[in-house]
């Protein structure tokens, strides 16, 4: 069955440092992956999408992902991080052409200040 | 260009009540979704609409949840009786199919249930 998984729940960064969430996933093909950010009470946005092409994808809000075949892997990433990006992260799969979605459990973001 | 409206933002039941959750997707977009997050998780999907046809509802608990989706639009999802299992936020989402499709989920704000 296909399955996405996040292995850090929680992260705590300090303001201007480095990030990375990691996000894994489990299917035969390569499908469309996604990362989308939950602010506290909002829906989700989506940061950013990868179908093919370029494995280096560029998202809002200075986010990049990098999709690894190899490792089914498909990490976001951003330089140096600011106080407003606290939030959850979910990373989603969706088979190609079929319009199915699924989540992972999502990793906290806490950015000190 | 509207986003996806849901209401109400927040709900509070006791057990054994019913509620009724309503969407509106963004105009056009052919596929609507409901999804239930449970704090601490990630979104699992409940129903998933194209136009007013089901494509997959094989996670909805049937004997308490329904929806329905008339004239391929607007959506409703009804849980009765509640249990207090149910308490989370319901999101929906919707999106474009074919061609044209940036493959994107568009959620709304979601609805919080409480169930007491």
């Amino acid at each position: 069955a296909q399955s996405v998984t996040q292995p850090d729940i929680h992260i705590t960064v300090s303001e201007g440092a480095s990030l990375e969430l990691r996000c894994n996933y489990s299917y035969g093909a390569t499908p469309y992956l996604f990362w989308y950010v939950q602010s506290p009470g909002q829906g989700l946005q989506l940061l950013l999408k990868y179908f093919s092409g370029d494995t280096l994808v560029q998202g809002i809000k200075g986010f990049e992902a990098e999709f690894k075949r190899s490792q089914s892997s498909f990490n976001l990433r951003k330089p140096s991080v600011h106080w407003s990006d606290a939030a959850e992260y979910f990373c989603a799969v969706s088979p190609s052409g079929t319009y199915k979605y699924i989540f992972g459990t999502g990793t906290r973001l806490k950015v000190l200040a | 260009e509207a986003g996806v409206a849901q209401s109400p933002r927040y709900k509070i039941i006791e057990k054994r009540q019913s509620v009724a959750f309503w969407c509106n997707p963004i105009s056009g977009h052919a596929t609507l979704y409901w999804y239930q997050q449970i704090l601490g998780q990630g979104p699992k999907l409940l129903i998933q609409f194209q136009n007013n046809g089901v494509v997959d509802d094989s996670q909805l608990p049937k004997d308490r949840f329904s929806a329905e989706r008339l004239k391929g639009v607007d959506s409703t999802l009804k849980i009765q009786p509640a249990k207090l299992e149910d308490s989370a936020v319901y999101l929906c989402a919707s999106s474009q199919v074919g061609d044209g499709s940036t493959g994107e989920l568009f959620f709304g704000e979601g609805s919080r249930l409480t169930v007491l």
